[in-house]
Parts: C-alpha cells; structure tokens; sequence
C-alpha cells in the first residue's frame, strides 16, 4: 500500500519567515495530495490540494509544489503568522486503484513565534 | 449544512463494553470513512464506503465494524472495546471520484473515546 512519509515532525520559525514542509510518497500511480491544518483539539481542515497534472498551485500565502518525477510534494506557507501555528498533515490517494484512500504523513506541529 | 456531525464527543467506556460512534452528514456525499487519530501517528484509515451498501477495510480494521444503509450515515461500532482503542474517532465524507478527480475530504468535529 501507500506509504506518506512528511518531514519535519516539529517546526519553530519567526512571524513574517517561511515555512516549508515536505512530504515523500511511495506509490508512483497516486494521483491527488491534500494537506490539513489542525489547530490543537480541533477537526483536519483542508487547506489547499494537488493533482498530479499540476506541477504547483498557489492560495495567497500558502503553495504546494509536486514532483512526480521523484515522489514528493511540498507546503509553502510565506508571511507566516501566529496563527498559522498548527499540525499540518499531508496525505496522497488514488494509486493501486483505491481512488478514495487518505494515506497521511505523521503531522508537522509548525509554531511561529511572534 | 452541517456539514459531518459525529456523535458523542466524549466517551469513557471500560473493557470489554461495546457501543457505536455516529457519523451523518447532509452533503449527500457518496463517499464516507473513518479514522483514528494517535499522538505522532497521524491519521489512519479504519474503513470506508463508496456508497450505501459497501463497505471496505482501511488500514486498522480489527476490532471494528462499519455499516452503510443510507448515504446519510456511517456508524462505527466498537464490539468489545479495548485500551488500545483509545483514541481520537474521525469521520470524513466527500463526493464521489467525478470527472476523474478525487473530491476533498470534509472532516467530523471528532470523538474522544477512552477505554479503561
């Protein structure tokens, strides 16, 4: 099956740097990568996707880039702000068949200090 | 909408008990799964459903069981809990794979369960 492999597991930066968080895949036939954001005992939202047609898409201060090529995708968030702080998950499905199948990565506790 | 409304939020339950976590959500989503989220674990796929009337494994099934008899709701039951049970209970539907695409996932406010 899948396995979703996300690095780093923890992440401190300053308010106003960048932060980025990168995420490894091991089936080549996945084909959508969403990330979530979720702030301490609340539900995984959705922040921003990708398909495997799209090299790289932008939401204001926040970007995901995917390489095919060598199986890995990566959250770009920019001006980043107190309350970004959160746990970031990244997730890859649709590979071996099992279009509706989340595999997520262990989560990225990002905390930006003000 | 609500959206995906689980019920309870809290449970304690002892060993061996039983009891069934509820998931309904309004969207009229094909789409339904469940998953537990551990401390450094992320989140792991317990089962799912394309639609009423199927039900497939995830990737921790044992121990639980899942039925689809409407496209509403999707209940978990937990046939004689465990404390490696313990955990945090999300449930997440979306839209069907259309047009080629995967459909994001919307997620539950969660269930905390601990078996004691």
């Amino acid at each position: 099956g899948e396995n979703v492999e996300q690095h780093p597991s923890t992440l401190s930066v300053q308010e106003g740097d960048s932060a980025v968080i990168k995420c490894t895949y091991s089936d080549s036939a996945s084909n959508y990568f969403p990330w979530y954001k979720q702030e301490l005992g609340k539900r995984p939202q959705l922040i921003i996707d990708i398909r495997s047609n799209v090299g790289e898409k932008k939401d204001q201060r926040i970007a995901v880039t995917l390489n095919k090529t060598a199986k890995h995708f990566s959250l770009h968030i920019t001006e980043t702000q107190p309350e970004d702080s959160a746990v970031y998950f990244c997730a890859a499905s649709g590979g071996g068949g099992s279009n509706y199948k989340l595999t997520f990565g262990k989560g990225t506790l990002l905390t930006v200090n003000p | 909408n609500a959206g995906v409304t689980q019920t309870p939020k809290f449970q304690v339950l002892k060993t061996g008990q039983s009891m069934t976590l509820q998931c309904a959500q309004d969207m009229n989503h094909e789409y339904m799964s469940w998953y537990r989220q551990d401390p450094g674990m992320g989140l792991r796929l317990i089962h799912y459903s394309v639609g009423a009337g199927i039900t497939d494994q995830g990737e921790v099934p044992n121990g639980y069981n899942v039925s689809r008899s409407t496209t509403e709701d999707f209940p978990l039951r937990l046939l004689s809990a465990a404390p490696s049970q313990t955990s945090v209970y999300f449930c997440a539907s979306s839209y069907s794979f259309t047009g080629g695409n995967n459909q994001p996932q919307h997620f539950g406010d969660g269930t905390r369960l601990s078996i004691l």
